[in-house]
């Protein structure tokens, strides 16, 4: 069974309004999240990271939200821009030995112009 | 430039024919790990290692090998591979746990 999921394959914007991926993890041993956003052909690139000690943390037009409770976090990207089109892998660590993230399935967004 | 390079981009091969997927990072990173991604299931650890001759399973280690003898590289060997290895394969680097990961751009595996 994922442990991490993220639960709609894809997401369309229109420019300039707020885009908000989500995610939802089972395991409660995980203690951070990251956020990666991968163009096609390329590898995934990071993004924005957060610990479980916290419940925000941001970083340009990029904020992550961790509700701890709910075993959930999001991305949100205001405002959202063509060039943020990409598919956004959420992934969970709970710092075990070999920094073995586990992903979620991925969320295409697409911003319209 | 920091990057991770992963060689060859793409590769058909058949089924049995040993491969080798070679990954190098200029980092100095201790951790690297071989991902491999496939529809609706993300990425899965393969194999990672902590430093150099010092390696272990991942998710799914099943039919890969992997060796660390330097420590910028860390190939990834199918020695009889199957069709169900067909797959996108990442390479990844890192400095300690819980730092993020720096990505190599993919290989392209198809097993006939």
């Amino acid at each position: 069974d994922q442990q991490v999921k993220q639960n709609s394959p894809s997401l369309s914007v229109q420019e300039g309004r707020i885009s908000i991926l989500n995610c939802d993890y089972t395991n409660s041993m995980f203690d951070y999240f990251l956020w990666y956003k991968k163009y096609p052909a390329e590898g995934p690139t990071f993004l924005i990271s957060i610990s479980s000690i916290k419940d925000k943390n941001e970083d340009g037009r990029f904020t992550v939200f961790l509700n701890k409770s709910a075993k959930h976090l999001s991305l949100h990207i205001v405002p959202s821009q063509p060039g943020d089109s990409a598919v956004y892998f959420c992934a969970a660590s709970d710092g075990n030995a070999g920094n073995m993230l586990t992903f979620g399935g991925g969320t295409r967004l697409m911003v319209k112009p | 430039e920091a990057q991770v390079t992963q060689n060859p981009r793409y590769l058909i091969t058949v089924t049995g024919k040993k491969l080798t997927v070679t990954c190098s990072q200029n980092m100095n990173h201790e951790y690297m790990s071989w991902y491999r991604q496939d529809p609706g299931l993300g990425l899965r650890q393969i194999y990672y290692s902590m430093n150099v001759e010092v390696t272990d399973k991942g998710d799914v280690p099943e039919g890969y090998k992997v060796s660390r003898k330097e420590k910028r590289n860390f190939p990834l060997i199918l020695e009889s591979p199957s069709p169900n290895q067909t797959s996108l394969y990442f390479c990844a680097s890192s400095s300690r746990s819980n730092q993020p990961q720096h990505f190599g751009d993919g290989t392209r595996l198809s097993i006939l």
